[in-house]
């Protein structure tokens, strides 16, 4: 089983609507958790920290649930620029390295 | 201040020949961590490095992959041998020595790998 997992998806997604997914991570030792933004072919990025109480970044809420280990991410009034692959990714109490889901494509059309 | 700098940005080499990556972490970071990336695949972890110092290499191969990451210049990432599996895109990032867990990582822009 990996250790993160993801829907892969895709997501098609109408603009302007509200679209949602999961990440279940199987290490009760994750203490840490984020999630990255991958355009095709490039580098991912940040997009944002997830905080156990949530967290909220303009169209972006995160949201952790330790007892049932998953993490969601929730986009509204979904735009044509946020078509990317999502990445969840967790990182243990010890030690610095991330890992990585394998991604959930999202695709928003007009 | 610059990013995470990744050179070559395209590498082509044929079956057996030697490949070798390069990564300059962002300034004021001594941490560095590979990542390869297949074809239609998420991240994988290779290596963590600090300054001369292999952390976790639990991620890389055990035959024909190196990594390093010297006291001076940038950190380099060996494969000897490529064979045509080895293409993917290496992804290399940096952290500074404190406590990363709110900011993530700051990834390179990538080498692209292309053996034929």
């Amino acid at each position: 089983r990996k250790e993160v997992e993801q829907d892969p998806g895709p997501f098609n997604v109408p603009e302007g609507a509200t679209v949602a997914f999961n990440c279940t991570y199987s290490n009760s030792a994750s203490q840490s958790f984020f999630w990255y933004r991958q355009d095709c072919r490039k580098e991912p990025k940040l997009l944002m920290s997830v905080y156990s109480s949530g967290n909220e970044d303009g169209r972006f809420t995160a949201q952790l649930n330790r007892a049932s280990q998953y993490i969601s991410l929730l986009i509204r009034d979904s735009k044509l620029s946020d078509s990317a692959t999502y990445l969840c990714v967790a990182i243990k109490a010890a030690g610095n390295k991330l890992t990585f889901g394998g991604g959930t494509r999202v695709l928003v059309k007009p | 201040n610059a990013g995470v700098m990744q050179n070559p940005r395209h590498l082509v080499r044929r079956r057996g020949q030697e490949a070798r990556l390069r990564c300059s972490p962002m300034k004021g970071h001594s941490h560095v961590y590979w990542y390869r990336q297949l074809p239609e695949e998420g991240l994988k972890f290779m290596v963590y490095l600090q300054k001369e110092n292999i952390i976790d290499e639990s991620g890389m191969p055990k035959e024909r992959f190196s990594a390093e990451f010297p006291k001076e210049g940038p950190s380099i990432l060996r494969i000897q041998q490529v064979v045509r599996g080895d293409s993917a895109a290496y992804f290399c990032a940096s952290s500074p020595p404190n406590r990363l867990d709110n900011y993530g990582y700051t990834f390179g822009s990538g080498t692209r790998l292309t053996v034929v």
